[in-house]
């Protein structure tokens, strides 16, 4: 079955430490990836997105994720958090120009 | 950014009752999608529609219909609501093409509570 796995559901970090979630699917056509935040009481905004070329996307407020083919991989990483980066991020795959099918989330805890 | 439009934004009702939620698009996109968002779920597809004349069943499609009234407009439909249909119910819509990216814009949800 298709799917898309995201192994963090939950993390907690302080602020200035690292970031990386993961993203794993299981297609193997044409793919595009996307990385969508959802702030508390918002709606989901694109954070970063690939779907051909160099496979590190940079994306806003300083998120960028590697596509890694051979792993069927699209980590999320950031190398400072901030406060503000509290929120729920969805790993997403649109496969063959088809249907979108989102990963569970991983909700991204910030202490200050 | 009001790209994407969804009504009502709250609703509570009761079990049994029907309700439509409707999702209109300024983007002039062909594609057109709605998802429900559980906790721990993610987000899961109910219906989309990738053109007037097309409508296609998601993975949670059951207890769901829809309409695609025109290009800018699709709605959804709960014809008995029930209890577990209490969630956040998203609309989407994209543009078709590799060179787009075909990301997805996202309404602002409805957070729907059935009684």
């Amino acid at each position: 079955a298709q799917s898309v796995s995201q192994h963090n559901h939950h993390v907690i970090l302080s602020e200035a430490a690292s970031l990386e979630l993961g993203c794993n699917y299981s297609y193997g056509g044409t793919v595009n990836l996307f990385w969508y935040v959802q702030y508390p009481g918002q709606h989901l905004q694109l954070l970063l997105k690939y779907f051909s070329g160099d496979p590190l996307v940079k994306g806003i407020k300083g998120f960028e994720a590697e596509f890694i083919k051979s792993k069927f991989s699209f980590n999320l990483r950031k190398p400072s958090v901030q406060w503000s980066d509290t929120a729920e991020y969805f790993c997403a795959v649109n496969a063959n120009f088809n249907k979108f099918y989102f990963g569970s989330g991983t909700k991204l805890n910030v202490k200050p | 950014d009001a790209d994407v439009t969804q009504t009502p934004r709250n609703r509570i009702t009761k079990t049994g009752k029907r309700i439509m939620l409707e999702c209109s698009q300024t983007k002039g996109h062909d594609r057109m999608y709605w998802y429900r968002q559980d906790p721990g779920l993610g987000l899961r597809l109910i219906y989309y529609s990738f053109d007037v004349k097309d409508i296609n069943k998601g993975e949670i499609s059951d207890g769901y219909s829809v309409s695609r009234q025109a290009q800018a407009k699709f709605s959804l439909s709960l014809e008995s609501a029930i209890p577990n249909q209490t969630a956040l119910y998203f609309c989407a819509t994209s543009d078709f093409g590799q060179g787009a990216g075909n990301e997805q814009f996202f309404g602002p949800g409805t957070r729907l509570t059935v009684l």
